[in-house]
């Protein structure tokens, strides 16, 4: 168990609303990423720390937005919720070797 | 951008028989090579990973790596029907820190039957 604590684990929301999920790890590692897994198209990276305020972007950043102001809280805002959004979000988190950790997931759907 | 290539299955093997799952990647320059299991409605779950120097074996599952048709396979010895989930092939990224994000392939489907 590597620590990781994701919030909401279940979302429903409107379009156009914006929605906030936390992943938040217990062990002070520098690396944590957002990932959103969809039927088709795998996991794929949407943005990730490497410290606190040290945030970049991924694969599919497009209507995302984090932040990271401290050690152990990363967020991931959808700063406009749209449907093509729903979708199972994952955090995940390096800690002292090459390999990552995920939380549990958040299934977030944008009705 | 790197690339990892799986073949979406399902794979079905019987109870007992041999699994072998493969995923292929595009850069030839990967050092090292991870293979997560999940289940349906779960997280994925780190099985191992493997160092380009050499293949690893845990237990009934052993990581083989063929650098010169870049391949890195997963074997299942004995498979369980508690194996059946579906398989994700990672490597690490390339761009600046995103070398340290991992790039997953689409996974292969493992239907293990009793």
């Amino acid at each position: 168990d590597a620590g990781i604590t994701q919030s909401p684990r279940h979302k429903v929301t409107e379009t156009g609303t914006p929605v906030t999920l936390r992943c938040h790890q217990t062990e002070n590692h520098r690396y944590m990423y957002w990932y959103r897994q969809d039927p088709g198209h795998g996991l794929r990276l949407i943005h990730y720390s490497y410290g606190v305020k040290d945030t970049d972007k991924g694969e599919v950043s497009d209507g995302y937005s984090v932040s990271r102001s401290k050690t152990e809280d990363f967020l991931l805002t959808l700063e406009s919720a749209t449907s093509s959004q729903t979708s199972v979000y994952f955090c995940a988190i390096r800690t002292t070797g090459p390999e990552a950790f995920f939380g549990q997931g958040t299934r977030l759907t944008v009705v | 951008q790197k690339e990892v290539e799986q073949n979406s299955g399902p794979l079905s093997v019987p109870e007992g028989a041999i699994a072998s799952l493969n995923c292929t990647y595009s850069d030839r320059g990967s050092q090292s090579f991870f293979w997560y299991r999940q289940y349906s409605g779960k997280s994925p779950e780190l099985i191992m990973f493997i160092y380009s120097n050499g293949d690893k074996e845990d237990g009934r599952f052993t990581a083989q790596l063929n650098k010169a048709s870049q391949y890195v396979s997963l074997l299942i010895r004995d498979s369980q029907p508690s194996d059946s989930a579906t398989y994700l092939c990672a490597v690490p990224g390339g761009k600046n820190q995103a070398g340290t994000a991992l790039i997953f392939g689409k996974g292969t489907t493992l239907s293990v039957s009793s």
